[in-house]
Formats: structure tokens, C-alpha cells, sequence
């Protein structure tokens, strides 16, 4: 059975401060991990996937399949940053995506 | 390409009344997933749907909720006889089936009074 967890229901950091949203996964085979993103009163959308290895908005995720984690990263965090971040897992040959239960961050000025 | 269609935006219903919540996919897109989320809770898969099939419902409620997708028309989850627990954000995303994620719709905000 696939799992997704985000240990961290709201996090919290200052303007400028580096930001790390954890992520861990359970799934026996070799899935294929997403971050979505939803800013207040917009949908969810996608942010970054683990195959493109890219930075979007300063963003960077590595997965690493020894820790079975997808953390996502910013060094230096912006007051727009602030939403609400969803890590998804789909499985190997699936289509359906299983979300983790979302972390709300809050960039303070 | 107006993208992901959800309607309504909000709806409001009575306790043991039937609520339908619309999505219209993307166009080219067929593969259609449901999603609920409750208050101060995360994105809780329901039921992926292709043209006519239902795919996975692993996630659907036993009983009162129904998903279909028609050959024609959008796709339509059905709650019956609602209750207060029900009161949800629901969300509607659309695929191509392919390698790559989602979009998702603005979702429909159901209030059950």
C-alpha cells in the first residue's frame, strides 16, 4: 500500500529564512513524487516533479530513495511563499495520485 | 482552453437532500479523479474515472456516494442523503493518462445545513 506523510501540519518561518516541508513515502516499487501547491482562494497546482529534477520559484526537491523521502527546499523564503504544500505519490504504471495530508506554511515579514 | 470546469462553486444543502457536484475535464483529457477535502484536513483520494469506467473507487464512501462519467457530459459525483460530515471541499482533476500530473479544478464547496 502507498503512503504519504507530512510530518508537519503548519510550519512557520521568517522572511529570508531557509524552508524545508518534509515529505516521506511508503511504496514497494518505484514511484514517481510531485509537490503541488494551492495559494489562498486558488486551485492546486503543480510545483515541481522528482523526474525533471528542476527549481521552480526557488523551489528544489530531491528524492532519496534510502530515506524514502521527496523534502522540498528553498534557501531563502519570500512572504509569497506562503500556501498550503501537498506532496503526491503515483505508483508505478498508475494515474492516480495519493496526497499527503499538507503542510500550510507562513512566511512572517 | 478554459481548463478544469467545476460547478457550483458553492453549494448548500439540507440534511438528508441530494447534492451533485459537476467537473467537466480539460479537453483531451479522460481520465477524471475526485477528491475531498475536509476542514483542517489534507486531499483525500475518492474515485478516478475514465470514459464510462470507474477505475479505482478504492476511496469512495460505501454507501451514499456515487461517481460516473458519461460518454458524453461531464462527469458527476452524486452524495445522497447528506449529513453534516459531509460538508467538504471537493475537488475535481483531469489527466491524459500520461507521465504527467494533474490539473485540478477550482473545486465545489458543499455546506450541509
Amino acid at each position: 500500500a502507498q503512503r504519504v506523510t507530512q510530518p508537519e501540519k503548519l510550519l512557520s518561518v521568517f522572511k529570508g529564512a531557509p524552508v524545508e516541508l518534509k515529505c516521506n513515502y511508503s511504496y514497494s516499487g518505484s514511484p514517481e513524487l510531485f509537490w503541488y501547491v494551492q495559494y489562498s482562494r486558488q486551485r492546486l497546482q503543480l510545483l515541481l516533479r522528482h523526474i525533471s529534477r528542476e527549481s521552480i520559484k526557488g523551489f528544489t526537491a530531491d528524492l532519496n530513495k534510502g530515506e524514502t523521502s521527496f523534502h522540498l527546499k528553498k534557501p531563502f523564503a519570500q512572504e509569497e511563499d506562503s500556501a498550503m504544500y501537498y506532496c503526491a505519490l503515483r505508483g508505478t504504471g498508475a494515474n492516480n495520485l495519493f496526497f499527503g495530508t499538507g503542510t500550510r506554511l507562513t512566511v512572517i515579514p | 482552453n478554459a481548463g478544469v470546469m467545476q460547478n457550483p462553486r458553492h453549494l448548500v444543502r439540507r440534511r438528508g437532500q441530494e447534492a451533485r457536484l459537476r467537473c467537466s475535464p480539460m479537453k483531451g483529457h479522460s481520465h477524471v479523479y475526485w477528491y475531498r477535502q475536509l476542514p483542517e484536513e489534507g486531499l483525500k483520494f475518492m474515485v478516478y474515472l475514465q470514459k464510462e469506467n470507474i477505475i479505482d473507487e478504492s476511496g469512495m464512501p460505501k454507501e451514499r456516494f456515487s461517481a460516473e462519467f458519461p460518454k458524453e457530459g461531464p462527469s458527476i459525483l452524486r452524495i445522497q442523503q447528506v449529513v453534516r460530515g459531509d460538508s467538504a471541499a471537493y475537488f475535481c482533476a483531469s489527466s491524459s493518462g500520461g507521465a504527467y500530473g494533474y490539473t485540478f479544478g477550482s473545486g465545489t464547496r458543499l455546506t450541509v445545513v
